[in-house]
């Protein structure tokens, strides 16, 4: 059974505008969060991630939040530009570098 | 990222059918990963190796089998090819580090088609 849970399935967005992605998982060990973007064709690249004992995290036009209480964590991608039109994957493993359990994905569109 | 390369691409096989998917890296890392995706699946792990000597099933090893021949090489073989093993097939790798431990690099995939 799916560990991460991922919403939506698909997303567009127009230019210029937010982002948001979302994923809620049920393992309480899980204490390692990455995105993975991943285009068509390549294989996924990790994007940014966090550790449980943040709430947020941002790095440049992405920000991951997270609510350890309600087992929930999101991506928000600020000013979307076409150029990140692609595939965007949760994660959760035990401990960095352990098998990841991903969600299956949202195929983003940014118009 | 070239520095993890899958062989074959692309491949078609029939039912019953033996194959193996080959993985290399030049990072130097330790650890090696297996995955499948399927459309509106996401990634599931097949299988993973710590390091030459220890290899561990993931989700969904059924019907596949691994060998880490080297530090640098994870093979993935499908012993009797099916239908539903129909996917796209990626090898990752990350560092044994505390730090370097934080990032999978991922390879271009294989598409398997099985007829």
């Amino acid at each position: 059974q799916q560990q991460v849970k991922q919403s939506p399935q698909s997303l567009i967005v127009q230019k210029g505008g937010i982002s948001i992605i979302n994923c809620a998982y049920e393992n309480t060990a899980f204490d390692y969060f990455p995105w993975y973007q991943q285009f068509p064709g390549k294989g996924p690249a990790l994007l940014i991630a966090i550790r449980p004992d943040v709430s947020e995290k941002k790095e440049g036009r992405f920000t991951i939040s997270f609510n350890k209480s309600a087992k929930q964590f999101s991506l928000h991608i600020m000013d979307s530009q076409p150029g990140d039109s692609a595939t965007y994957f949760c994660a959760a493993s035990i401990s960095p570098g352990y098998a990841l359990n991903f969600g299956k994905g949202t195929s983003l569109l940014v118009t | 990222d070239a520095d993890v390369t899958q062989t074959p691409r692309n491949r078609i096989t029939k039912t019953g059918k033996r194959i193996m998917l080959e993985c290399s890296q030049t990072k130097g890392h330790d650890r090696m990963y297996w995955y499948r995706q399927d459309p509106g699946l996401g990634l599931r792990l097949i299988y993973y190796s710590f390091d030459v000597k220890d290899i561990n099933k993931g989700e969904i090893s059924d019907g596949y089998s691994v060998s880490r021949q080297a530090q640098a090489k994870f093979s993935l073989s499908l012993e009797s090819a099916i239908p539903n093993q129909t996917a796209l097939y990626f090898c990752a790798t990350s560092d044994n580090t505390a730090q370097g431990r934080e990032t999978q690099y991922f390879g271009p995939g294989t598409r398997l088609l099985v007829l």
